[in-house]
């Protein structure tokens, strides 16, 4: 069956400082796809990323990268040089053949930044 | 305009009554979901629409009862619930129920039942 673990509840940190959330998965299948959603304060979850199973180049945007590592069955978040603006709860999903189109998400890692 | 609008954002009610939450999209998508979202579990989807078809159903009690009268509405109808349905229940969209879709989400209905 597929799981997601985001073993991290809640991290604190300082403004400027770099953080980066674990997130591990397991599936059966070759063919997946992970993303990563953010849950700011206001509650909608915003799309971050999507990585299929095939693709394993870790991913730079600004401030945001991804680590990709299937030999670990982990897709690891950094925020680089963090902001207050990037408080929120982050979430790890995966997306697998036998799960159809179930979303499994993990537990959430809630991240504080303070100034 | 926001792409998903959900409401209302809060709603207590009581377990005798009927409420109805409300989801419209504005971005042509052609699937749309409800999730809940609670304190102690992961987030579950509870039922898909696509094209107005209801093609997933999560195990959800008959207490909730969804309803797509086109791609662009999605209502959850909600009557005779319990405590512990108490939670934030999301609403998203997608282009269609293809494997890779990334979901947009609304902002959800923070539901209180007493």
């Amino acid at each position: 069956a597929q799981k997601v673990t985001q073993a991290q509840t809640e991290i604190s940190v300082v403004e400027k400082e770099d953080v980066t959330l674990d997130c591990v998965y397991e599936t059966r299948d070759t063919t997946y796809y992970l993303f990563w959603y953010k849950q700011p304060p206001s509650g909608e979850l915003v799309f971050l990323i999507r990585r299929n199973s095939f693709d394993e180049q870790n991913e730079i945007s600004g401030r945001y990268s991804w680590n990709f590592q299937k030999s670990t069955s982990s897709f690891n978040f950094t925020i680089t040089a963090s902001q207050v603006v990037d408080s929120a709860v982050y979430f790890c999903a995966l997306k697998d053949m036998a799960a159809g189109n179930k979303l499994t998400f993990g537990g959430g890692t809630r991240v504080l930044v303070k100034p | 305009e926001t792409g998903v609008t959900q409401t209302p954002r809060h709603l207590v009610m009581g377990m005798t009554n009927k409420k109805s939450l409300k989801c419209e999209q504005h971005l042509g998508h052609n699937a749309m979901y409800w999730y809940k979202q609670s304190a102690k579990k992961p987030l579950e989807l509870m039922f898909v629409y696509n094209f107005k078809e209801q093609t997933e159903n999560n195990s959800v009690p008959s207490r909730f009862s969804p309803e797509c009268p086109n791609s662009s509405h999605l209502f959850l109808h909600l009557h005779t619930l319990q405590p512990e349905d108490s939670a934030l229940y999301l609403c998203a969209s997608s282009l269609g129920e293809n494997f890779d879709e990334k979901l947009f989400f609304g902002s959800g209905t923070q539901l209180s039942v007493l």
